[in-house]
């Protein structure tokens, strides 16, 4: 079985900013791992995932993640925050051949003027 | 297209009630869940579908029926409701499961749901 924590509920941060949102998992076999953003009164929608090869992977709005195998960690980075990416943030983790994607806790990004 | 669309946006049950919520995808996609969102619980998995006539638990079933009838179609009943199935439910669909390549999940914009 898989399972992700996501280490922060919430992370402020200043417009133009770093930010970084942290994600480690447990599994006992190879993973594919998601990164999901939900803005305010909306569904779900995919930002990155890491499937094999280059363990930088590159997302939607500037966001890319770092999959870290020794360290069982997948950290969604962006160098400069903007006022629109305000949202909730859920990392996510499917085991090979898996049915079923495992959910963090989910981190809410607030970013302040 | 538009994607995975869900009914009713929102609605307050009373305790007891039985409602449906429905949920359609139109991208011909085999895989079908429905999740409950739960303030600093994240996604929990309630039931999901990997294809017409197949349905199978998730991590949190009980209090809640499925059914598959067609491949487009997955509607979440709720029999004898509860307040402790107050919650936002979410509808996803993909053409495989997460586990096969990484398959994205696509979600409908959810429904919100108040039993008092």
């Amino acid at each position: 079985a898989q399972s992700v924590t996501q280490l922060d509920s919430q992370v402020p941060v200043f417009e133009e900013a770093p930010v970084e949102l942290r994600c480690n998992y447990s599994s006992s076999v190879s993973v594919y791992l998601f990164w999901y953003v939900q803005y305010p009164n909306q569904g779900l929608q995919l930002l990155l995932k890491y499937l094999s090869g280059s363990t930088l992977v590159k997302g939607i709005n500037g966001f890319e993640a770092e999959f870290k195998k020794s360290e069982t960690s997948f950290h969604l980075t962006k160098p400069s925050a903007h006022m629109s990416d305000a949202a909730e943030y859920f990392c996510a983790v499917a085991g090979q051949g898996a049915q079923k994607l495992v959910f963090g806790q989910g981190t809410r990004l607030t970013i302040n003027p | 297209n538009a994607g995975v669309t869900q009914t009713p946006k929102f609605r307050i049950l009373k305790i007891g009630q039985s409602m449906t919520l429905q949920c359609a995808q139109d991208m011909n996609h085999n895989y079908m869940y429905w999740y409950r969102q739960d303030p600093g619980m994240g996604l929990k998995l309630i039931y999901y579908s990997v294809g017409a006539g197949i349905t199978d638990k998730g991590e949190v079933p009980n209090g809640y029926n499925v059914s598959r009838s067609t491949t487009e179609d997955f509607p979440l009943r709720l029999e004898l409701a509860a307040p402790s199935q107050t919650s936002v439910y979410f509808c996803a669909s993909s053409y495989s499961s997460a586990g096969s390549r990484g398959n994205e999940q696509f979600f409908g914009p959810g429904t919100r749901l108040t039993v008092l």
